[in-house]
């Protein structure tokens, strides 16, 4: 069965410093991997998603950047956390070609 | 107008009742929808896929699309306690690639009251 992790669970950090979540899923090969931010009381927003290694699709821009090194390892960044970037990150992947969308665990962001 | 209109709620019924979650969305290009129950602090988990209008069964759970007044509709049946959480709807079009561009609605924060 395929499963999907995130880590950290939990972050605080100060603005201005950097950032670097991770997500990788198991279970299958050559999944399409995205990132979505949830603010409180919202609805999700997606921010990347990549179709393979390497191939990155940005929705909106902003502070932050988004790398696939590896074909089940998706990554988001900042090189300098605004308070805005606070929020639930979450990570989720499809079937190469499939439709049903599953999503992690999230990691909870908190810039002060 | 926002692409996927959704009650936020809250919405609050007695253990036992029938449930009726509902979006409402602008984009005739949506082909698939899906509902997801959030718990508090947790990652969305999905419950319901559809791509053609109709419904949908999964146990206590019912998927309605209805594409001609791009209306989707949730329904939950003998609701349980277990039920409270978030429930959000989600669609998208057919995506370039095979990526799949999911458009969320608000979601409706329910409680089922024991």
């Amino acid at each position: 069965s395929q499963t999907i992790h995130q880590w950290p669970a939990t972050l605080v950090q100060p603005v201005g410093s950097p950032l670097s979540l991770e997500c990788t899923v198991e279970g299958t090969s050559n999944p399409n991997l995205y990132w979505y931010r949830q603010a409180a009381g919202r609805g999700l927003q997606l921010l990347f998603y990549s179709v393979g290694i390497g191939q990155i699709s940005s929705e909106v821009p902003q502070n932050l950047s988004a790398s696939r090194p590896q074909d089940r390892q998706f990554i988001l960044s900042s090189k300098k956390l605004l308070l805005s970037d606070s929020g639930f990150y979450l990570c989720a992947w499809t079937r190469e070609f499939g439709n049903e969308q599953f999503f992690g665990p999230g990691t909870r962001l908190t810039v002060l | 107008q926002k692409e996927v209109e959704q009650d936020p709620g809250p919405l609050s019924v007695p253990e036992g009742a029938i449930v009726s979650l509902n979006c409402t969305y602008s984009n005739s290009a949506f082909q698939y929808f899906m509902w997801y129950r959030q718990y508090s602090r947790k990652g969305p988990e999905l419950l319901m896929y559809t791509y053609s209008s109709g419904n949908k069964e999964d146990g206590r759970f019912t998927a309605q699309v209805d594409k001609s007044s791009k209306y989707i509709s949730l329904f939950i049946r003998d609701s349980q306690p277990s039920d409270s959480a978030t429930y959000l709807c989600a669609m998208s079009a057919v995506g370039v690639q095979g990526a799949q561009k999911l458009v969320f609605g608000q979601g409706t924060r329910l409680t089922i009251n024991p």
